[in-house]
């Protein structure tokens, strides 16, 4: 079946940096553009970043920008979210999801969390 | 960047209810609008895209309508595993948001 499965995330330090990786499996992973999403504790979604299939085109939240990087390896069936300088305010629940029509994200991740703290 | 708003932030129903939720966009998005349902410690799931068009596998008891600015999410007959929270979201040239949310819990 089709699924998102996300790993990497963890403790670490405020200025520090992290890798997350979503595996992808049950459908043509190149075909797909592909988003990160995040949601801090007890609040709402935030868009972080867009990936086109082939990686030729990737686009970013203001929140992001400069600090991370969206990358993809089609012949490993995964997305990648390199996340440096982070702050407090990254803290989060970060989901990967796949995007239809460029516009949506149809199949979701379980997430992986993220915690920026000393 | 275009801000999504919602109304209500909650609600209280009870199972066979009508419940309409509004998306209002700070300017006009045509129909590039999708709503999502979250449950509790779940990951979000598409409901609606294209304002109005039903994600395959999502009951028909859900429906959605609007283009321009305002928007709404319909449940014509709420059922118990309908209570969580939604959220409307736009993409307008590729910078995406997501409205605040609607809680919909058991009266």
């Amino acid at each position: 079946q089709v699924q998102l499965v996300e790993s990497g995330g963890g403790v670490v330090q405020p200025g520090g940096s992290l890798r997350l990786s979503c595996a992808a499996s049950g459908f043509t992973f190149s075909s797909y553009g592909m988003h990160w999403v995040r949601q801090a504790p007890g609040k709402g979604l935030e868009w972080v970043t867009l990936i086109w299939n082939d990686g030729s085109l990737k686009y970013y939240a203001d929140s992001v920008k400069g600090r991370f990087t969206i990358s993809r390896d089609n012949s490993k069936n995964t997305l990648y979210l390199q996340m440096n300088s982070l702050r407090a305010e990254d803290t989060a629940v970060y989901y990967c999801a796949r995007s239809i029509r460029h516009f949506y994200m149809d199949v979701w991740g379980k997430g992986t969390t993220v915690t920026v703290s000393s | 960047a275009i801000q999504l708003t919602q109304s209500p932030s909650s609600l209280s129903a009870s199972v066979g209810d009508r419940v309409t939720i509004t998306c209002r966009a700070s300017q006009g998005i045509s129909s590039a609008l999708a709503w999502y349902q979250q449950k509790p410690g779940k990951a979000p799931e598409l409901l609606i895209y294209d304002a109005s068009s039903l994600e395959s596998g999502v009951p028909s008891r859900f429906s959605g309508s609007g283009s321009g600015t305002d928007f709404t999410l319909t449940i014509s007959s709420l059922q118990p595993e309908d209570f969580a929270t939604y959220y409307c979201q736009q993409c307008n040239s590729y910078s995406f948001t997501f409205g605040p949310g609607t809680k919909v819990d058991i009266k």
